[in-house]
């Protein structure tokens, strides 16, 4: 059953906590992506990896590190040093030099 | 120039009606438009997608019309129902970059 998962769907964390989000995918996909969506503003691109061992920041990448040691795997942390972290997080993939993004089901975060 | 602008943010339509989504782009380098379907709670599914090399693209009830020279595109859903309510998503990206710029989403609710 191929796809693209994320877990945990809710976490919730405290202020000042460091927290990772995972993101799994076998599609077999080169590039992988990471965004944030929050009420009213569409998806906003956090950091996106285009093959293994190299990753780009995005539009709002301050706050956030992302690794990529496996071409499946592209988790998220989210650092103390995020200052509005509470969002719903999503995944996605694609094949390289192809257009279409393949969207997980998100992990929505809430930090108090 | 990098924005994808999107309109209405909310539309009411009745069973059956048509409904219309529009957006407006500045970058003429884009060459990818994609629609996007989000339900809530869940990750956003690729719907249909147009390159500016043909003005329109029907796909079931869901047509793509897109006018080059005046830098837009629209969504038509046509018979609408209950199950299409939904938050769309317009977006681009450009040939070489593997990034989609989003629209601000468009959140449909159709009335029985």
């Amino acid at each position: 059953d191929g796809g693209i998962t994320q877990s945990p769907k809710y976490l919730f964390r405290k202020e000042g906590q460091n927290v990772t989000l995972s993101c799994e995918q076998n599609l077999n996909h080169d590039a992988m992506y990471w965004y944030r969506q929050d009420p009213g503003q569409g998806l906003r691109l956090i950091y996106y990896s285009q093959i293994v061992n190299d990753f780009q920041k995005g539009d709002i990448a301050e706050g956030y590190s992302v690794s990529r040691e496996k071409k499946e795997s592209f988790p998220l942390t989210v650092t103390s040093a995020q200052k509005n972290p509470t969002a719903f997080y999503l995944c996605a993939s694609s094949p390289l030099e192809t257009y279409e993004q393949y969207f997980g089901p998100g992990t929505r975060l809430t930090v108090t | 120039q990098q924005q994808v602008k999107q309109s209405p943010q909310s539309l009411i339509v009745q069973k059956g009606g048509i409904s219309i989504i529009n957006c407006a782009y500045e970058n003429t380098a884009f060459d990818y438009f994609p629609w996007y379907q989000q339900f809530p709670g869940k990750g956003p599914a690729l719907l249909i997608a147009i390159r500016p090399d043909v003005s329109e693209k029907k796909e079931g009830r869901f047509t793509i019309s897109f006018n080059k020279s005046a830098k837009q595109f629209s969504l038509h859903i046509m018979d609408s129902q209950p199950g299409d309510s939904a938050t769309y998503f317009c977006a681009a990206s450009m040939h070489g970059t593997d990034k989609l710029i989003f629209g601000t989403g468009t959140r449909l609710q159709v009335f029985p």
